[in-house]
């Protein structure tokens, strides 16, 4: 596709329901990354994918977060018992990967609120 | 300590001044080096990546890396109001993590 896309751009989710968020990378790039970014704050690391791999899963904020990745392209990230905490906008990014001079390309972000 | 840590903000520079942003990390096999903008309720856009010691110029924008030191910053010259946004530091490792830091926001005053 032309860019990262993300699903949905808005949810509204009720205190201890679960929420997929869903990424559509660019086609070709084999990272994929997760961040969060509350209101006013900087990027929180997540998750970060190589193919469908997750070297690196150690931002995951608690158990309730999982994420994966198949055919080394739709990535969903999964809250499940989603608290108040967890509202934020969610946002993915990919890129080449392999390629230390590869830049992240962002989506447009999920906004969760969680009420 | 932070992995990667900006000055903090927010920075005010009247139209046409330079604004300088600053950035350290602390992980030395750091790789690369990225500028990223963000304007209130967007995604971030890249704007500037470094790989080697030294300056690199794109327009406006220069950015300067010390990997003895560290540091990495971005210089705006000639600053212009839509320049007013929120400026994101981004380390990547050789792993391929790509780390921010939690940003400088930046005023431009007319």
């Amino acid at each position: 596709g032309a860019g990262v896309s993300q699903s949905p751009s808005n949810k509204v989710t009720e205190k201890g329901k679960d929420v997929e968020l869903r990424c559509d990378p660019i086609s070709g790039h084999t990272a994929l990354y997760w961040y969060r970014q509350s209101l006013g704050q900087g990027l929180e690391f997540l998750i970060y994918f190589q193919g469908n791999s997750a070297p690196d899963k150690s931002g995951l904020p608690s158990d309730r977060f999982s994420a994966e990745r198949t055919g080394g392209s739709v990535s969903t990230l999964t809250i499940q018992r989603t608290q108040q905490e967890d509202s934020a906008v969610y946002l993915c990014a990919s890129s080449k990967g392999g390629q230390y001079n590869s830049p992240l390309h962002f989506g447009n972000g999920t906004r969760l609120t969680v009420t | 300590q932070k992995e990667v840590e900006q000055n903090s903000g927010p920075l005010s520079v009247p139209e046409g001044a330079i604004a300088s942003l600053n950035c350290t990390y602390s992980d030395r096999v750091s790789q690369s080096f990225f500028w990223y903008r963000q304007y209130s309720g967007k995604s971030p856009e890249l704007i500037m990546s470094i790989y080697s010691n030294g300056d690199k110029e794109d327009g406006r924008f220069t950015a300067q890396l010390n990997k003895a030191s560290q540091y990495v910053s971005l210089l705006i010259r000639d600053s212009q109001p839509s320049d007013s946004a929120t400026y994101l530091c981004a380390v990547r490792t050789n792993a391929g993590k790509s780390t921010f830091g939690d940003g400088t926001t930046l005023t431009v005053k007319p």
